[in-house]
């Protein structure tokens, strides 16, 4: 199947700094790509939906301010965590739907942001 | 709004054990079901799927029926193996949401030799 590779897997920061998570579609080309984030024991909750050469939508509560998502080509996309704050530690999960929208999400392996 | 409920973990089997994780859903109209697994260091993979009432996804061994009167898509196997241990995430997407998928807690299986 497609495989999504996230980078990195792991990041540890200090309060105040940012911190960019990228997401990669490494055997095929993405339209359209999903940002999750999933607290310990919880769902994954959509962030927002990255369109390739467009802004990005993003889900009710989402500071799009605070969470810059840029989807630059058709395989890869960004997630920026700006100022961050110990809060916005978490683990981020991005998906990716190929550009023959068939159908099926291909996901990434996720990304674990810790802020101090 | 839509949302999807699944039994915590961690669940603990035996090889060869019977392997049941519920699920239920609430949404309105006649969303698409799925079963993803995240396996330790990986990325959700699709097991199986279900896109209306009655049907039965299958892979792996895995099943699960959509089950509209009960608003259920369970997980079952017959019979684990340990490499089947990893974290299951029951999903659904309503009509036409264009993969907006709505995800459960997850529930992680822990299988013994």
């Amino acid at each position: 199947g497609a495989v999504v590779s996230q980078h990195p897997s792991r990041v540890i920061c200090k309060s105040g700094t940012s911190v960019k998570i990228e997401c990669r579609s490494l055997d095929f080309q993405a339209t359209t790509m999903f940002w999750y984030r999933q607290f310990p024991k919880q769902s994954l909750m959509l962030m927002a939906t990255s369109n390739e050469g467009s802004k990005a939508t993003y889900e009710q509560g989402v500071e799009k301010d605070k969470f810059l998502i840029n989807h630059a080509s058709l395989t890869l996309s960004t997630l920026t965590v700006t100022s961050a704050h110990p809060e916005d530690s978490s683990f981020y999960i991005c998906s990716a739907r190929t550009i023959q929208n068939t159908g099926e999400l291909f996901f990434g392996e996720g990304s674990r942001l810790t802020v101090l | 709004g839509n949302s999807v409920t699944q039994m915590e973990g961690p669940v603990t089997l035996s090889e060869e054990a019977f392997l049941t994780i519920n699920c239920t859903y609430t949404a309105t109209g006649y969303p698409s079901l799925f079963w993803y697994v995240q396996y330790p260091g990986e990325g959700l993979q699709l097991l199986l799927k279900a896109t209306k009432a009655d049907d039965k996804g299958s892979n792996k061994g895995f099943e699960a029926t959509y089950r509209k009167e009960t608003t259920s898509f369970h997980l079952e196997k017959g019979s684990v193996q340990v490499s089947d241990s990893a974290v299951y995430f029951c999903a659904l997407e309503p009509n036409n949401a264009g993969n907006m998928l709505t995800f459960g807690g997850g529930t992680r299986l822990m299988v013994k030799p």
